[in-house]
């Protein structure tokens, strides 16, 4: 049983258009990260959000977790082919810092 | 600034042998976590050391083992592999006792195919 549902599993989009992935929990979590992965190489760190309700942004890239600390959503504006990637939210329980992954959104940007 | 390195890069073993894969954490940090990610899935935890000592452990068999040394760097062993092992490993440090507890920088990862 995934703890971490993520939607949809592939999006394939022109360059310009927009797109949100979303990953959602029936449990709280202390923290929720969001990773890009290539293949063949590890995860790579975008954003950690920490309270409910936090709306981070990263140039084109925005990031909110939601106010009970069970979901969060990763919109991209005007992507680009660079987006191209396997895009992964990650969340902490209380205890530690062990992370729990969703499977993972495959995002293919064409130009 | 050296980030997580991992060695091997690649490693083809045959069912029933063992397997030793090592980490050096980021700089800086002091724990260090390993997670297996099978084709198309995201990454799995197996466990977590700090302090040379084992803190936490994923829903993996015996058969998987660690280490950590002084230095805070890491070792992987796996016995008895099974085609099932194939996947990649990857290993991830975080620096405990600060406010980025929850933030863990990754490794390019070991790839290990069990024929």
């Amino acid at each position: 049983t995934q703890l971490l549902e993520q939607s949809p599993q592939f999006l394939s989009i022109q360059e310009g258009e927009n797109l949100t992935v979303y990953c959602n929990s029936s449990s709280v979590f202390s923290s929720l990260q969001w990773y890009r992965q290539e293949p063949g190489e590890g995860p790579v760190l975008l954003v950690t959000v920490v309270t409910g309700g936090e709306v981070k942004k990263l140039k084109r890239l925005t990031f909110q977790f939601g106010d009970a600390r069970k979901d969060s959503s990763l919109h991209i504006t005007a992507a680009q082919p660079g987006d191209t990637g396997l895009y992964l939210c990650a969340g902490a329980r209380e205890y530690g810092n062990k992370l729990v992954f969703g499977a993972g959104t495959i995002l293919r940007v064409k130009s | 600034d050296a980030g997580v390195t991992q060695s091997p890069t690649h490693l083809i073993k045959t069912r029933g042998q063992q397997v030793t894969l090592r980490c050096s954490p980021k700089s800086g940090h002091d724990t260090v976590s390993w997670y297996q990610q099978a084709l198309g899935q995201g990454p799995q935890f197996i466990f977590q050391y700090y302090e040379e000592e084992e803190r936490q452990r994923g829903n993996f068999p015996d058969r998987f083992s660690g280490h950590q040394f002084p230095n805070y760097s890491s070792e992987l062993n796996v016995n008895a592999l099974l085609l099932g092992d194939s996947a990649l490993y990857l290993c991830a440090s975080s620096p405990l006792g600060t406010t980025l507890l929850y933030e863990q920088y990754f490794g390019p990862g070991t790839r290990l195919t069990v024929t």
